[in-house]
């Protein structure tokens, strides 16, 4: 069975704590993606990469960074949280080409 | 920000009645045209992955069908049943084929 996995289901953080949101996935995609979703906007990328060591800005990157060190793994990094951040952040993963995207679980973060 | 629009926001139905959505997209530098279905509490999963002008897939009741000259898809829903119920999204592929950009989705209820 092909498999996403996010780090943590659910997270409380504290404004201005740095979060680290992690996703493997076991079907050596080439690409990763994350996005967050909101009532009534749908997914909006954050950041996506085409491979290891690369990565490429989505529509709204804006206090958030990521890390791909190796094929599987793609972090999610909050510097600083804020609590325009609390939303549910979802990890994905395909093929290279037109590959349909699995999806992880989510994370729901809530910043206090 | 590529504009992915989808119509309309909500939908509820009685079962039996058949319905359809609309995801409207770029029409130029086309590459891929996705439906996903997110049910409540689990991850969205893939429905159809379109790169063909004039494509019609099928997958049970449900079927999509792709006009990428005027960038727009549909998706019908034939007889709604209870477990129809969920979120339907598209997501379109532009021609660098490394990310993929959704609209907002149309939240499908059926009442039994």
């Amino acid at each position: 069975d092909v498999k996403v996995t996010q780090s943590s289901r659910y997270l409380v953080k504290r404004t201005g704590e740095k979060v680290f949101l992690e996703c493997v996935q076991d079907m050596d995609h080439e690409n990763m993606f994350w996005y967050r979703q909101d009532p009534g906007l749908g997914l909006r990328l954050i950041y996506f990469s085409y491979d290891v060591k690369m990565k490429e800005k989505g529509d709204i990157p804006e206090g958030y960074s990521v890390s791909r060190e190796k094929k599987e793994r793609f972090s999610l990094i909050l510097e600083s949280a804020s609590t325009n951040q609390t939303s549910m952040y979802l990890c994905a993963s395909s093929y290279r080409g037109t590959g349909e995207l699995f999806f992880g679980e989510g994370s729901r973060l809530t910043v206090l | 920000i590529l504009n992915v629009e989808q119509s309309p926001q909500s939908l509820h139905v009685q079962e039996g009645d058949s319905t359809n959505f609309t995801c409207s997209f770029p029409s130029s530098n086309f590459y891929a045209l996705h439906w996903y279905r997110w049910e409540t509490a689990k991850s969205p999963e893939a429905l159809f992955v379109m790169t063909l002008n004039g494509d019609e897939k099928k997958k049970g009741r449900i079927s999509a069908t792709l006009n990428t000259k005027e960038g727009y898809s549909y998706l019908y829903i034939k007889g709604s049943q209870p477990e129809d119920s969920a979120t339907y999204l598209c997501a379109f592929m532009g021609y660098n084929n490394n990310d993929m950009r959704f609209g907002a989705g149309t939240r499908l209820t059926v009442k039994p």
